[in-house]
């Protein structure tokens, strides 16, 4: 099982809308968690942290549950520029400073 | 401005033609790491530091090497480059340990192996 999933995608969805898709972990004891935005093929880039209570960035909103292992990210009032592929980065426990990466969702937003 | 530069960013190299890509970060920052990426795979790291002179290997080390002799650079090389070594790879670093320091990364080196 991999360390951490992802569904790929894509999700294409239009301008307006509202997307939302999760990532899975399978260490129970990961600590921190966090969404990287990655636009094509460039480097990736920290959107935003996922806290235990839940945070909002603006029209980003991500979720942690930790019963089930799984973090969210929704996106409201879809934008163009929010185009990317986001990729879901987990910290594998209390004393290991390893980030395992999932393979990404690619998100197309049309117009 | 801070930043994570790497070198080259493109390379169309051949088989067993040793080569180095260099990185070097302006932050100060202890922590470094190299990862490929790979379609469907994501990130995955071959070598970390976590200060000079210590390295340890990832996830996948095989057929490369690291040194960090200055606590900026973070050279990767790869020995005996073969096929499927192509891929895109990222240098990274962060200021501690902790798993939740932001990480940086460099813009990318896109190397084919032919």
């Amino acid at each position: 099982r991999k360390e951490v999933e992802q569904d790929p995608g894509p999700f294409n969805v239009p301008e307006g809308a509202t997307v939302a898709f999760n990532c899975t972990y399978s260490n129970s004891a990961s600590q921190s968690f966090f969404w990287y935005r990655q636009d094509c093929r460039k480097e990736p880039k920290l959107l935003m942290s996922v806290y235990s209570s839940g945070n909002e960035d603006g029209r980003f909103t991500a979720q942690l549950n930790r019963a089930s292992q799984y973090i969210s990210l929704l996106i409201r009032d879809s934008k163009l520029s929010d185009s990317a592929t986001y990729l879901c980065v987990v910290n594998m426990g209390p004393n290991d400073y390893k980030l395992s990466f999932g393979a990404g969702t690619t998100v197309t937003v049309r117009a | 401005e801070a930043q994570v530069t790497q070198n080259p960013r493109y390379l169309i190299t051949v088989t067993g033609k040793k080569l180095t890509v260099t990185c070097s970060q302006n932050m100060n920052h202890e922590y470094m790491s190299w990862y490929r990426q790979d379609p469907g795979l994501g990130l995955r790291q071959i070598y970390y530091s976590m200060n000079v002179e210590v390295t340890d290997k990832g996830d996948v080390p095989e057929g490369y090497k690291v040194s960090r002799k200055e606590k900026r650079n973070f050279p990767l090389i790869l020995e005996s480059p073969s096929p499927n070594q192509t891929s895109l790879y990222f240098c990274a670093s962060r200021a501690g340990l902790a798993g939740a320091d932001t990480q940086y990364f460099g813009p990318g080196t896109r190397l084919t192996v032919l």
